[in-house]
């Protein structure tokens, strides 16, 4: 079983900064197969990126994702307060699927 | 516009047992596999189950399998969720995700399941 650790557990920034998230495999993976979800507190999750760098619908271009293999990388570049959630990253295999344990994004 | 609404979760004794139910609008069920989610309160995502359209090929996590069982009726355009034999552990809010692609696109709110004695 593949398992995926994101880092750091708590990032704080402040609004108008840059944040980067990070997401490790276990073993190599397919781009096709990572996917990032945020959040927020009594939501349920948003799709925000598919087959590791493609926005879903709706979702701004300050959000991004990157990676290859077994590193991936959520990154949002200048903060809305909005963005200050939990963000999961979620691999598919096997018709079954695997989370992170999420890395928690707060005002700082 | 797709919405997804869960419904039946409630407080149920250990041992017992519950059916939670997915209505959906907006689209029409029998085109996408469907899945549940999980969430024990504080804690991070888990996957629950996993059925096709056509609701020929059902796929459980280890931690339910046995217990649970997923099905729909693509005539109600519902997809439900049948919980046996309920833990303490199995404490979590229910989401059912429709499926397209690798990733899962759209959300229902949850519906919260308290096993509690």
């Amino acid at each position: 079983e593949i398992v995926l650790t994101q880092s750091p557990g708590t990032l704080s920034l402040s609004p108008g900064e840059r944040a980067t998230l990070f997401c490790r495999a276990s073993q190599s993976v397919s781009s096709s197969y990572l996917a990032w979800y945020q959040q927020k507190a009594g939501q349920a999750p948003r799709l925000l990126i598919y087959g590791a760098s493609s926005r879903a619908t709706g979702i701004p271009d300050r959000f991004s994702g990157s990676g290859s293999g077994t590193d991936f990388t959520l990154t949002i570049t200048r903060l809305e307060p909005e963005d200050f959630a939990v963000y999961y990253c979620q691999l598919y295999g096997s018709s079954s699927y695997t989370f992170g344990q999420g890395t928690k994004l707060e005002i700082k | 516009e797709v919405q997804l609404l869960e419904s039946g979760g409630g407080l149920v004794q250990p041992g017992g047992s519950l059916r939670l139910s997915c209505a959906a609008s907006g689209i029409t069920l029998t085109s996408y596999a469907m899945n549940w989610v999980r969430q024990a309160p504080g804690k991070g995502l888990e996957w629950v189950s996993y059925i096709t359209g056509s609701g020929d090929s059902t796929v459980y996590a280890d931690s339910v399998k046995g217990r649970f069982t997923i099905s729909r009726d693509n005539s109600k355009n519902t997809l439900y969720l049948q919980m046996n034999s309920l833990r303490v552990e199995d404490t979590a809010v229910y989401y059912c995700a429709k499926r397209v692609g690798y990733r899962l696109d759209y959300w229902g709110q949850g519906t919260l399941v308290t096993v509690s004695s």
